[in-house]
C-alpha cells in the first residue's frame, strides 16, 4: 500500500484565492510526522510545514496551514491568498516512527499547483 | 534552517563516463546523509543512506557498484554515477537530517540534474 497518496496531479487557483492540496497517509505506527515541501522549477525542496502525530492543534506557518484529520489519516495543505510565486510542485511526506527515523521518510507523488493571475 | 550545498547543479556527460556529485553540510556536522533520485514529474525515491566512516546502505533495487557513495567527512558525501548511461539521466538530490530539531524535517541540497548523452 502507498504510504502517502496525493490524488491531485495538477491544480489551478486564481491569485489571491485559497487552495487546498490533498494528502492521505497510511501507517500503523502511533508516532509519525507529516511534512509538506515545495519544489519550484529550479528543483530545490523547500520545507513548508510540519505536523506531529500527537499534536492537538493544526500547524500553521504564515499563509500555510495543515488540516490534520487523524481519524481520516489526512493532512491537507491549505495555502491562503495564493501568489504567483506559489506555482510549484508540492509534496506531502511522512516520517514514520520517532524523529530520528529518517530512513523512514516517504514522499507522495506530488501536486503541480498553477496560480493564475 | 540547515544549509546544504550540492554541486554541480547540472551536468551533461557522454555515455560511459563517470560523474561525481558532491553534497556538503555547511553549518553542522552530519553523520548521515541521504541520496534521492527523481525522474521527471515523479516523486523522490530514496537511493541510499550515506554513513560517515562506514559503508552506505542502499535501498532495494539500487546498484551499489553503479552508484558509489562515499562519506569521507562529517560535512561531505559524494555520489558517483559510474559508467553512466542515458537511463541514468535524472535529478539527484541529497538531504541532511539536522538532528536535535523538534520537527525532524529533512533539509535538501539544490539538486543535480544529470543528462547522459
Amino acid at each position: 500500500a502507498q504510504k502517502i497518496t496525493q490524488t491531485q496531479p495538477g491544480m489551478f487557483v486564481q491569485e489571491k484565492e485559497a487552495v487546498t492540496l490533498d494528502c492521505t497517509y497510511d501507517t500503523s505506527d502511533p508516532s509519525y510526522g507529516l511534512f509538506w515541501y515545495k519544489q519550484p522549477s529550479s528543483g530545490e525542496m523547500i520545507f513548508l510545514i510540519y505536523q506531529g502525530s500527537y499534536d492537538q492543534q493544526n500547524a500553521t506557518e504564515g499563509r500555510y496551514s495543515l488540516n490534520f484529520q487523524k481519524a481520516r489519516k489526512s493532512a491537507n495543505l491549505v495555502i491562503s491568498a495564493s501568489q504567483l510565486g506559489d506555482s510549484a510542485m508540492y509534496f506531502c511526506a511522512m516520517r514514520e516512527g520517532l524523529k530520528d527515523n529518517f530512513n523512514k521518510f516517504y514522499f507522495g507523488s506530488g501536486t503541480k499547483l498553477n496560480v493564475k493571475p | 534552517g540547515a544549509v546544504v550545498s550540492q554541486h554541480p547543479s547540472w551536468v551533461i556527460c557522454k555515455s560511459g563516463t563517470s560523474v561525481k556529485i558532491e553534497c556538503r553540510s555547511l553549518d553542522f556536522q552530519a553523520t548521515t546523509m541521504f541520496w534521492y533520485r527523481q525522474f521527471p514529474k515523479q516523486s523522490l525515491m530514496l537511493m541510499a543512506t550515506s554513513n560517515e566512516g562506514s559503508k552506505a546502505t542502499y535501498e532495494q533495487g539500487v546498484e551499489k557498484d553503479k552508484f558509489l557513495i562515499n562519506h569521507a567527512s562529517l560535512t561531505l558525501s559524494t555520489l558517483t554515477v559510474t559508467s553512466a548511461h542515458p537511463e541514468d539521466s535524472s535529478f539527484y538530490i541529497c538531504s541532511v537530517p539536522p538532528g536535535g530539531r523538534s520537527t525532524g524535517e529533512l533539509f535538501f541540497g539544490e539538486g543535480s540534474r544529470l543528462t547522459v548523452l
